[in-house]
């Protein structure tokens, strides 16, 4: 149990397009949703976190406007980055909150690059 | 605010021997405390989790940790590295409470040679 998908699991795209990501809670509902950023050899860095129905909360230095964020299910939330640049390739992983301790339980990550 | 420190940034064992991954947190409140593993290009899979029960936690794959006030440790160990434990980990602390955030330490390579 407490699995969470993303779609695509790579993607590349030329600079000044978008991009979205989706993550999904398969087998449970999740009011709270994360994103995170990480960079090779890096540790996971939070971006926002996403409640349903609800506008997501930014970490200090993110871009709202640029990292768009929509959690418009209990099961599905999504991450669009606008108008993306190179210095936006990163690896991207959502995670899910569940359970009586709050786990998070994460996705198996998104390979973003831009030409 | 709460963090977490995970001391040195590689960790090389050989196959069989004692595999000791160190975690301190500092924290205001007794937090949860987490061990996630991550392999390459995939996303975090959590090991085992300190909820304030028992202080030995048992996790997934011969792995577990002990939680110590005291020490405001909670350390991974596992008696015999295999050479499939080859992956980065995580120590997370979190506060209780809904929307509560993971704060991630910054992470261990585990390599483990034959």
């Amino acid at each position: 149990g407490a699995v969470v998908s993303q779609h695509p699991s790579w993607v590349i795209c030329k600079s000044g397009t978008s991009v979205k990501i989706e993550c999904r809670s398969l087998d449970f509902q999740a009011t709270t949703m994360f994103w995170y950023r990480q960079f090779p050899k890096q540790s996971l860095m939070l971006m926002a976190t996403s409640n349903e129905g609800s506008k997501a909360t930014y970490e200090q230095g993110v871009e709202k406007d640029k990292f768009l964020i929509n959690h418009a299910s209990l099961t599905l939330s999504t991450l669009t980055v606008t108008s993306a640049h190179p210095e936006d390739s990163s690896f991207y992983i959502c995670s899910a909150q569940h359970g009586r301790y709050n786990e998070q339980f994460f996705g198996p990550g998104t390979r973003l690059t831009v030409l | 605010a709460q963090s977490v420190t995970q001391l040195g940034s590689h960790v090389s064992v050989s196959e069989g021997a004692l595999v000791l991954l160190r975690c301190n947190y500092s924290s205001s409140v007794p937090p949860y405390l987490f061990w996630y593993v991550q392999y390459p290009n995939q996303g975090l899979q959590l090991l085992l989790k300190y909820t304030s029960a028992a202080t030995l936690v048992k996790g997934i794959n011969g792995f577990e940790a002990e939680f110590k006030k005291s020490e405001t440790s909670f350390h991974l160990t596992k008696p015999s590295a295999h050479m499939s434990d080859a992956a980065e980990y995580f120590c997370a602390v979190s506060e209780y409470g809904a929307n509560s955030k993971l704060t991630f330490g910054k992470g261990i390579t585990l390599s483990v040679r034959p």
